[in-house]
């Protein structure tokens, strides 16, 4: 079974702290994906990566960054958080070969309160 | 932008109803995939569809893609408890590159 690890499922940090969020899968996927997931909204794409030291931009980028060194990481990085970044973040991963799209794997999700 | 939007936000039905979310995208779409989120959990996939008119079912749930390939629908029988949960359909961006969700249907059931 594919597995998407996330380092942290809760997460208390205060306004202007740098916050590390890791995801990890052990499927050898390409494609590697951030979302955050607020009441009402769903669920919104702030980056993806379709391999190494690549990455694009979501829907809702500002006030992230992105890092992916290695396949099996992919990191989210809120450089200076703030309370509108509360919220719960899910990462996801996807093999980008064959038909069709590829179905997303999710992680437990990290839920972050910016206080 | 490209937007996916689904109705209704919230359903609840009594258990052995049947239950339906619709899903429209304001692009054709070359895809669409059906997720369910237990509560508590995270989203797990359900199905692909990606033929125009195309049909799938799963024990009691039924998936539709439209003829346009803009819409598409779940419709689930019967209802049980165990199918509470939030239900999202999501479609690729335009550039094909990341799957962009719906905000969900919310499920409730009682019995």
């Amino acid at each position: 079974d594919v597995k998407v690890t996330q380092s942290s499922r809760y997460l208390v940090k205060r306004t202007g702290e740098k916050v590390f969020l890791e995801c990890v899968q052990d499927m050898d996927h390409e494609n590697m994906f951030w979302y955050r997931q607020d009441p009402g909204l769903g669920l919104r794409l702030i980056y993806f990566s379709y391999d190494v030291k690549m990455k694009e931009k979501g829907d809702i980028p500002e006030g992230y960054s992105v890092s992916r060194e290695k396949k099996e990481r992919f990191s989210l990085i809120l450089e200076s958080a703030s309370t509108n970044q509360t919220s719960m973040y899910l990462c996801a991963s996807r093999w980008s070969g064959g038909a069709g799209t590829g179905e997303l794997f999710f992680g437990e999700g990290s839920r972050l309160t910016v206080l | 932008g490209q937007q996916v939007m689904q109705i209704p936000q919230y359903q609840h039905v009594q258990e052995g109803e049947d239950f339906t979310t619709y899903c429209n995208s304001s692009t054709t779409l070359s895809n669409i995939q059906w997720y369910k989120q237990r509560p508590g959990g995270h989203p797990v996939f359900l199905i692909q569809l990606v033929k125009s008119g195309e049909v799938k079912k799963q024990k009691r749930l039924t998936f539709q893609f439209g003829e346009a390939k803009k819409n598409s629908s779940l419709h689930i029988t019967a209802t049980q408890t165990t199918d509470v949960g939030t239900y999202f359909c999501a479609g690729l961006n335009q550039a094909g590159t990341a799957l962009i969700f719906g905000k969900g249907t919310t499920l409730s059931v009682s019995s």
